[in-house]
């Protein structure tokens, strides 16, 4: 069961490069969520989507973008990448027909902006 | 705006010991509520999902209580071992589209 899928796992990158991390989930979830988790400040969220085709604004939005052309696959693009981007970003996902159900969590991308 | 807080930032126990996380929410008009698991360096692990209609969940040593109207949880662990030793998040589902807004968490140590 791969559940929540992540790659690259470690990326370093340039200021000013572009990226895109993927996120792949098997579950047949219809949420799916972005967030980034920095020292001593928690987990933040950037993007989410409810649906293929639909996707909205988080806390932490500015200098990302996101699409979702399928159920299965998010992916979080960075474009001109800066020092603040260091992060580490991880995609979740979750099943909801009204009952909230638990979220899950990928294994996340360490990313570093040098 | 939901503010969810988690104190102490760290907690270092003997083994054996039977210890209380608290976790607390500023709104409490939330749909759930969900205690993670992180490990240096690792993703999250889910350990305890709790609704809102619930007042508490189990799971093995772990139990989770909810109480909405104080915008309260805690996690209570039994017995605690070297094992247990991770950082403990809390997250809270409000909101439209039930976004999670999570606390800073708190590092668990548990010496042998």
């Amino acid at each position: 069961n791969a559940g929540v899928t992540q790659t690259p796992k470690f990326r370093i990158l340039k200021i000013g490069q572009s990226m895109t991390l993927q996120c792949t989930q098997d579950m047949n979830h219809n949420y799916m969520y972005w967030y980034r988790q920095d020292p001593g400040m928690g987990l933040k969220l950037i993007y989410y989507s409810v649906g293929a085709g639909i996707t909205d604004k988080g806390e932490v939005p500015n200098g990302y973008n996101v699409s979702r052309s399928t159920t299965e696959d998010f992916p979080l693009r960075l474009e001109l990448a800066a020092p603040s981007q260091t992060s580490v970003y991880f995609c979740a996902s979750r099943f909801d027909d009204g009952t909230n159900t638990e979220a899950f969590f990928g294994q996340g991308t360490r990313l570093t902006v040098v | 705006k939901q503010e969810v807080t988690q104190i102490p930032a760290a907690l270092s126990v003997p083994e054996g010991e039977n210890l209380v996380l608290n976790c607390s929410f500023t709104d409490s008009a939330i749909y759930n509520l969900q205690w993670f698991r992180q490990d240096p360096g690792k993703g999250l692990t889910s350990l305890l999902l709790i609704q809102s209609s619930q007042r508490e969940q189990t799971s093995g040593r772990l139990n989770a209580s909810l109480d909405k109207s104080s915008g309260r949880s805690t996690l209570y662990i039994a017995a605690s071992q070297p094992g247990d030793s991770a950082t403990y998040l809390c997250a809270v589902y409000t909101g439209a589209n039930s976004k999670l807004t999570f606390g800073k968490g708190i590092t668990l140590s548990v010496r042998p």
